[in-house]
């Protein structure tokens, strides 16, 4: 089955920089765009960031754009979030996810990690 | 592009049909999904293609619209639709999610 496990989360300070990974199994992960996608206490979703398949192709929110870099490794099936000149506003759970609407619609989440920006 | 959803938040009984609205400040043609998160979960896929069920998904749910008008309709609520409902363009990026609305139980 579809599996996405997350690590990394954790409290920073402002200013500082965190990266999150998402480890996936259970389908072939260098044939599909990944997405990040947080959502801070008690709030909406937020779509971050997005990634082609081959990973040439990245895509990000205004919000980030220039301090967050989306990257992945097809040969460990993983896929990365730096977050760099992190700011309190950037405090959510952040969510890795495919969301796949194509030949077939699916969408699978990772378990989210928490990231606190606080001093 | 803009999404913006309303209301923000509805309580109804048991029973009711309800409407959730979803505008987008551009054209999307039917490029729009509709996600369910129920609290303390992570988000799941509806529909998508605006009307398009995903496998599973009860019936009374329906989705409709195009351009930058849709709703999603639950034709009849139940306690398990108790859940923040988010409408999501993906015709290009930025994949904006519009901000949510909350039903529960009346």
């Amino acid at each position: 089955q579809v599996q996405l496990v997350q690590s990394g989360g954790g409290r920073v300070q402002p200013g500082r920089s965190l990266r999150l990974s998402c480890s996936a199994s259970g389908f072939t992960f260098s044939r599909f765009p990944m997405h990040w996608v947080r959502q801070a206490p008690g709030k909406g979703l937020e779509w971050v960031s997005a990634v082609s398949d081959h990973g040439r192709e990245t895509a990000y929110a205004d919000s980030v754009k220039g301090r967050f870099t989306v990257s992945r490794d097809n040969s460990k099936n993983a896929l990365f979030l730096q977050m760099d000149s992190l700011r309190p506003d950037d405090t959510a759970i952040y969510y890795c996810a495919i969301i796949w609407i194509g030949d077939s619609d699916f969408s699978y989440w990772g378990q989210g990690a928490l990231v606190t920006v606080s001093s | 592009i803009q999404m913006t959803q309303s209301p923000s938040s509805l309580s109804a009984s048991v029973g009711d049909r309800v409407t959730i609205t979803c505008r987008a400040s551009q054209g999307i043609g039917n490029s729009l999904a509709w996600f369910q998160q129920k609290p303390g979960k992570v988000p799941t896929l509806l529909l998508t293609r605006a009307s398009n069920l995903q496998s599973g998904v009860p019936s009374r749910f329906r989705g409709s619209g195009s351009g930058t008008y849709f709703t999603l309709t639950i034709s009849s609520l139940q306690v398990e639709d108790v859940a923040t409902y988010y409408c999501q363009k993906y015709d290009d990026t930025p994949w904006t999610f519009g901000q949510g609305t909350k039903v529960d139980i009346k």
